[in-house]
């Protein structure tokens, strides 16, 4: 079985400051690791994955995600966050066998203060 | 190209009450999903269909029906209402089908229905 954790339900950061957003996940075999952001009244946006390959990915608006294989983690960072960051951020998984089965999290409220 | 379209966005039904979400999608993507996202739960998995002609259970498949009518399209269907069916339903699509090398499986989503059954 798979499962997917964000352990923290807000993130509050200052304009301008490091933001990071925790996921941890469990899987049986090699993962396939996303993050999506969702602002209000809208639908999921993809925002990066890994598949496999680098540990660092890279993706839109600036965020980036460390693969740590023997943490079984998926952090997403942003060195330098901004107000219009201000959304809730999911972390998904799946199995790399188990097609068209994703994990979601439960999902992280991101607060950027001006 | 519109993306993946959903309608209706608002509903509001009554407990036995059946309905159908409607679900489609341009830009000619083999794979589909449809997704509950209830506070502190994140999204759960109702249904999906691999390709054309085929549909399997998700996480939380009961209480739902699913017709994948063609390529584009991908209804929901609610036979009889309850109120633990209150949520807001959300469908995705993805461009490749299982097994291709390459298959990466990013999701594209619609803006969301949401459905109060009271």
């Amino acid at each position: 079985a798979q499962s997917v954790a964000q352990p923290e339900d807000q993130v509050n950061v200052a304009e301008g400051n490091p933001l990071t957003v925790k996921c941890t996940y469990s899987v049986s075999g090699n993962p396939y690791l996303f993050w999506y952001v969702q602002y209000p009244n809208r639908g999921l946006q993809f925002l990066l994955k890994y598949i496999t390959g680098d540990n660092l990915v890279k993706g839109s608006y600036g965020f980036e995600a460390e693969f740590n294989k023997s943490q079984t983690s998926f952090h997403l960072k942003k060195p330098s966050a901004l107000v219009s960051d201000s959304a809730l951020y999911f972390c998904a998984v799946r199995e790399a066998d188990s097609w068209g089965k994703f994990q979601f999290g439960a999902g992280t409220q991101v607060v950027v203060t001006p | 190209n519109a993306g993946v379209t959903q309608t209706p966005k608002f509903q509001v039904l009554k407990t036995g009450q059946s309905m159908t979400l409607q679900c489609a999608q341009d830009m000619n993507h083999n794979s589909m999903y449809w997704y509950r996202q209830d506070p502190g739960m994140g999204l759960r998995l109702i249904y999906y269909s691999a390709s054309e002609g085929t549909t399997d259970k998700g996480e939380v498949p009961n209480g739902y029906n699913v017709s994948r009518l063609n390529k584009r399209e991908f209804s929901l269907r609610l036979e009889s209402a309850a109120p633990s069916q209150t949520s807001v339903y959300f469908c995705a699509s993805t461009p490749t089908p299982p097994g291709l090398a390459g298959s990466t499986d990013t999701q594209y989503f619609g803006p969301g229905t949401r459905l109060t059954v009271l």
